[in-house]
């Protein structure tokens, strides 16, 4: 199994900060990543996939990077609506989700 | 607008099978990949399967055993089986569409159901 490492489980955040989150994986995945957003009560939502391709609908405020076993979503200028839950996910094979981090209100 | 609905019982006894079902409006079934997803009530996410509108599928190995997911093109409707359940199994279900030419990257959800595990 690959193993997933999202961090940080949890940060605080001010509107307008530049935020960064990260995901490590145990073996290369190349850029079979993928980011979601996640809303207490609602399904998540795609905001990347292949590590850096922004989903149709999705602020431009948003980006990823990463390829091999290191990735990064960065939100650059944090919105009110920004605050949620955020999870990676690989597709390299059997699909997996990392532990999630939650981005709340500083 | 592609929308997915998922319907079927919200309480299951312990080792019965639990049984939903996605239905897909404003879209075909065809071409896609469609999945299952579940997230046990306050913990993170895990991919249960996925199917092909030809029939296609594969499952997670960790619930192979205990997994059926099939398809209904005529009806626009893909169908999930867990046979043996436990309260481990309590979660809420989400069916969701793979991204084109992908299988395992979701851009369309469902709203999700809960279902619970319990006598």
């Amino acid at each position: 199994d690959i193993q997933m490492t999202q961090s940080p489980s949890s940060l605080s955040a001010s509107v307008g900060d530049r935020v960064t989150i990260t995901c490590r994986t145990s073996q290369s995945i190349t850029t079979y990543l993928n980011w979601y957003q996640q809303k207490p009560g609602k399904a998540p939502k795609l905001l990347i996939y292949f590590a850096s391709t922004l989903q149709s609908g999705v602020p431009s405020r948003f980006s990823g990077s990463g390829s091999g076993t290191d990735f990064t979503l960065t939100i650059s200028s944090l919105e009110p609506e920004d605050f949620a839950t955020y999870y990676c996910q690989q597709s390299y094979n059997t699909p997996q989700f990392g532990g999630g981090t939650k981005v709340e209100m500083k | 607008q592609v929308q997915l609905q998922e319907s079927g019982p919200g309480l299951v006894k312990p080792s019965e099978t639990l049984s939903l079902t996605c239905t897909v409006s404003g879209g075909s079934i065809s071409t896609y990949y469609w999945s299952w997803i579940r997230q046990p009530p306050g913990k993170g996410l895990e991919w249960i399967g996925y199917i092909y509108y030809s029939g296609n599928s594969n499952y997670n190995p960790s619930l192979k055993s205990r997994v059926n997911i099939s398809v209904d093109t005529s009806k626009n409707q893909f169908s999930l089986k867990l046979t043996s359940v436990t309260a481990a199994d309590t979660a809420v279900y989400y069916c969701a569409r793979s991204v084109a030419g992908t299988r395992e990257s979701w851009d369309y959800w469902g709203q999700g159901t809960l279902v619970t595990v319990s006598s």
